[in-house]
């Protein structure tokens, strides 16, 4: 089954301690991203990854990180997580860039105390 | 910068038709306009794309005037499981991509 999953679907953690959330598509997708959703303000996006070794910046890439060494796998890093990261986390992929269809995985939720 | 923006919400009964349009004030000449549904405790899922004019599927129909400004999204005859966030999203540059913030459908019997 074509999918992106995710992982773990729910983290609680505490403030400054790293993690790192796991993101993988069986699509052979060029394109992957990670967006935060939060109330009243929608997806916004965090990174994006045109292809294996390239990444930039999205609308909010501060206190993150990620990484695109295999083109099936694009983790989000934080490496000192704070409160306002507290948030619902969505990967997704596409074929190609810009206009081809997204495919999101199920989210996780991220609570940082 | 792009901004792209949609009501907050809307509420509607079943049977009836559905339109929610969104602003899209700075997009792109060759971007396309995408509309995504989601419900809760899942990833938004891909409803319907266009470029100009008209386009319709089975889900949906979505109208871009020629200037491309806008987009209005159509669900005809809705049922309580088209409850849900619809999003629609352009690109602001590159491969940037800009969602807005969301219409929560109701649907009422």
């Amino acid at each position: 089954e074509a999918q992106v999953t995710q992982n773990p679907r729910y983290l609680i953690t505490v403030t400054g301690k790293k993690l790192t959330v796991t993101c993988s598509q069986n699509m052979n997708h060029e394109y992957m991203s990670w967006y935060r959703q939060d109330p009243g303000l929608g997806l916004r996006q965090i990174y994006y990854s045109m292809n294996v070794e390239v990444t930039d910046k999205g609308d909010v890439p501060e206190g993150y990180k990620v990484s695109r060494k295999e083109k099936r796998n694009f983790p989000l890093i934080l490496e000192s997580p704070s409160p306002n990261q507290t948030s619902l986390y969505f990967c997704a992929s596409s074929f190609g860039t810009g206009n081809s269809p997204l495919h999101f995985g199920n989210g996780t939720r991220l609570t940082v105390t | 910068l792009a901004k792209t923006t949609q009501p907050i919400s809307m509420d509607s009964y079943e049977g009836q038709e559905v339109n929610i349009t969104c602003s899209h004030n700075n997009i792109a000449t060759n971007d396309y306009i995408t509309w995504y549904q989601q419900f809760p405790s899942q990833g938004p899922r891909f409803i319907i794309q266009g470029y100009k004019t008209k386009v319709t599927n089975e889900v949906a129909s979505l109208f871009i005037p020629a200037d491309r400004k806008s987009s209005t999204l159509s669900l005809p005859r809705v049922s309580l499981s088209d409850t849900a966030v619809y999003y629609c999203l352009s690109r602001e540059y590159g491969n940037k991509l800009v969602f807005g913030a969301g219409t929560i459908l109701r649907v009422k019997s």
